[in-house]
């Protein structure tokens, strides 16, 4: 069974540091590409980022790009978002999602429960 | 870039059939066969029900059907049952190397 388990995400100040993680299990994780989706309150859902199966290649959202930063770990079988200067309408929560293949998560067929990102003074 | 546009909300009795549009450009929805849908109850994880704009997933039921033409996707569901009940989310593959999601339809099973 595919298990993607988030955590790291909390509340953090404006201008703020965050780094989540997600955690892959029931699958051969380094065959995969990876994506980050969120939804903020009462929103709907936003494709974030997502990365190829190798780590090559990395692909951002424009209101994202700059600011954080998705890697992966394959032996950990682990996957990161990285995310700097935070602002407000950051604060959502943050899925991370398994696409078809692994050069592509165009489809995303699994995600995770999602965890929450609260960016306030 | 704007979100895919889809009605905010659709309804029906159990055993009508409705169907959710999703409109975007010829740079995202009308360029490419990558439209997906997602249902989603709120809490918990989003689930995939159409890939490429008509295949269903091993597990989804038959009741689910998808389309494109031109710029506009629709996702159908037939026999609506009260477990139907959610948010359904379109995505696009876009021109700019990236996903967009719609706005969102909540359906309500009347």
């Amino acid at each position: 069974e595919v298990q993607l388990l988030e955590s790291g995400g909390g509340l953090v100040q404006p201008g703020g540091s965050l780094r989540l993680s997600c955690a892959a299990s029931g699958f051969p994780f380094s065959a995969y590409a990876m994506t980050w989706v969120r939804q903020g309150p009462g929103k709907g859902l936003e494709w974030v980022s997502a990365i190829i199966d190798s780590g090559g290649a990395t692909f951002y959202a424009d209101s994202v790009k700059g600011r954080f930063t998705i890697s992966r770990d394959n032996s950990k079988n682990t996957l990161y978002l990285q995310m700097n200067s935070l602002r407000d309408d950051d604060t959502a929560v943050y899925f991370c999602a398994r696409g078809r293949n692994a050069m592509s998560s165009v489809t995303i067929d699994n995600w995770g429960q999602g965890t929450l990102v609260t960016v306030s003074s | 870039q704007s979100a895919l546009t889809q009605p905010a909300s659709v309804s029906g009795s159990p055993g009508q059939s409705i169907t959710i549009s999703c409109t975007g450009t010829s740079s995202d929805v009308g360029g490419y066969k990558y439209v997906s849908w997602y249902q989603h109850h709120p809490g918990k994880a989003p689930k995939l029900m159409i890939y490429e704009v008509s295949n269903r997933p091993s597990g989804v039921s038959n009741r689910f059907s998808g389309s494109k033409s031109g710029n506009t996707a629709s996702l159908t569901i037939s026999g609506l049952q009260a477990e139907d009940e959610a948010d359904y989310y379109c995505s696009s593959y876009t021109s700019s190397t990236t996903v967009l999601f719609g706005g969102g339809t909540k359906v309500t099973v009347l």
